[in-house]
């Protein structure tokens, strides 16, 4: 079976760190992905991993254990622009499959 | 980036009636392209994939007759809901698959919000 697990929902402070975990447990592994979603609004891509090792994007970091079938989002100086869900993604199989998606973290910024 | 088209971004009509939402990849083909829905505070939900030239796949539990796919082109799929329902009030999302061994990334469309009255 395919299980994605995430939090529900975090709340941070403005100006702090924040780290959002993703499990996975999927037939195949053929690469995560990190994605963004503003209430009312599509996700926007933020990161993809399909080797360990932790991929640097900004504010933005994303890393990958795939023994231990775990992921984490790292959000730095938080604004509070950076309110939104944020989804973990798991392609389970190579080629033109669809995603599976985790429920989602909400993160409130707070000031 | 890629970018992924929708439209119409809202659209409200009356129950019974249909309505199309094309989605399109402005810059790059896609052989592949998925429909999705998400409803208030939930996460996204894998309706069908979308295959140019042929027939899509549906995941289970959705009404294939109800909800038609059509990939005519390698940068255009449309989804038509058919006899609309207040139940099928929803976000209805798109996504398109940039492929590639460095990139292999899945791009949204802005979405298309329903409403059924």
């Amino acid at each position: 079976g395919q299980n994605i697990d995430q939090p529900t929902e975090m709340t941070a402070t403005e100006g702090a760190i924040v780290q959002i975990n993703c499990t996975y447990q999927t037939s195949g592994f053929n690469g995560l992905f990190w994605y963004q979603q503003h209430a009312g609004e599509a996700p926007t891509f933020l990161s993809y991993n399909v080797l360990d090792g932790l991929e640097e994007k900004g504010r933005f970091s994303s890393f990958l254990s795939r023994s231990k079938g775990y992921s984490y989002l790292l959000l730095k100086e938080l604004q509070m622009k950076d309110s939104a869900s944020y989804l973990c993604a798991v392609r389970d199989l190579s080629g033109n499959t669809p995603l599976v998606f985790g429920k989602g973290t909400r993160l409130s910024v707070i000031a | 980036g890629a970018v992924v088209s929708q439209h119409p971004s809202w659209v409200i009509c009356k129950s019974g009636t249909s309505v199309k939402i094309e989605c399109r990849s402005l810059d790059f083909q896609a052989t592949t392209m998925f429909w999705y829905r998400q409803f208030p505070k939930q996460s996204l939900m894998l309706m069908a994939t979308s295959n140019e030239g042929s027939k899509a796949t549906y995941e289970q539990g959705v009404e294939k007759d109800k909800f038609l796919i059509n990939h005519a082109s390698l940068t255009l799929s449309t989804l038509t809901v058919t006899s609309a329902h207040p139940e099928d009030s929803s976000f209805y999302i798109c996504s398109a698959r940039e492929g590639g061994p460095s990139t292999d990334t899945q791009y949204f469309g802005p979405g298309t919000r329903l409403t059924v009255l």
